[in-house]
């Protein structure tokens, strides 16, 4: 069966720290990946999505990148977090969008 | 461009009470759209999903919603609230050949005793 890992599950970071968030997934291949970031009272918002290895799309301009360096593993990075980036980041996976997405647990960082 | 909209933030029902959430949806094609629960400080979880054959759908927890096309609507609802149905709900749509789901902004239910 299919499953999704994120890792941390809760990370606290003080302005200007290098950041890094991991997520892979199993059971599957080649999937579409996505990471998103709920801020409080701001609904989900899309990162960035891969449809293949070292392809990526940003959504929104920001201080956050990703990169996919293997198949099944999508990492979100920053060089220095801003205050503004405190949230709850959450990787997702798709093989067929006509299932929807699948979601990791989350990761509830706070930059102090 | 495609998106949804979620009527009511927030939702406060009391236990045993009808829930209704709403999401209303704009696309110039016939979408598949679908309903996520998400408890606190944990991902998203799928509770059911339009794919363009029963206009009814049936999900997990015993939540339900009706694709209806000529309101561009697809309303969830519960007969029966409980406790544990307190958590945000989020619409979402996705137009054929693209490669993202479009979120609506949620709405967090309260389940009142």
């Amino acid at each position: 069966s299919q499953t999704i890992h994120q890792w941390p599950a809760t990370l606290v970071q003080p302005v200007g720290s290098p950041l890094s968030l991991e997520c892979t997934v199993e059971g599957t291949s080649n999937p579409n990946l996505y990471w998103y970031r709920q801020a409080a009272g701001r609904g989900l918002q899309l990162l960035f999505y891969s449809i293949g290895i070292d392809q990526i799309s940003s959504e929104v301009p920001q201080n956050l990148s990703a990169s996919r360096p293997q198949d099944r593993q999508f990492i979100l990075s920053s060089k220095k977090l801003l205050l503004s980036d405190s949230g709850f980041y959450l990787c997702a996976w798709s093989t067929d969008l006509l299932y929807g997405y699948t979601f990791g647990s989350g990761t509830r960082l706070t930059v102090v | 461009a495609q998106s949804v909209t979620q009527l009511g933030s927030h939702v406060s029902v009391s236990e045993g009470a009808l829930v209704l959430l709403r999401c209303n949806y704009s696309s110039s094609v016939p979408p598949y759209l679908f309903w996520y629960v998400q408890y606190p400080n944990q991902g998203l979880q799928l509770l059911l999903k339009y794919t363009s054959a029963a206009t009814l759908v049936k999900g997990i927890n015993g939540f339900e919603a009706e694709f209806k096309k000529s309101e561009t609507s697809f309303h969830l609802t519960k007969p029966s609230a409980h406790m544990s149905d307190a958590a945000e709900y989020f619409c979402a749509v996705w137009k054929a050949a693209g490669n993202k789901l479009t979120f609506g902004g949620g709405t967090r239910v309260l389940v009142k005793p």
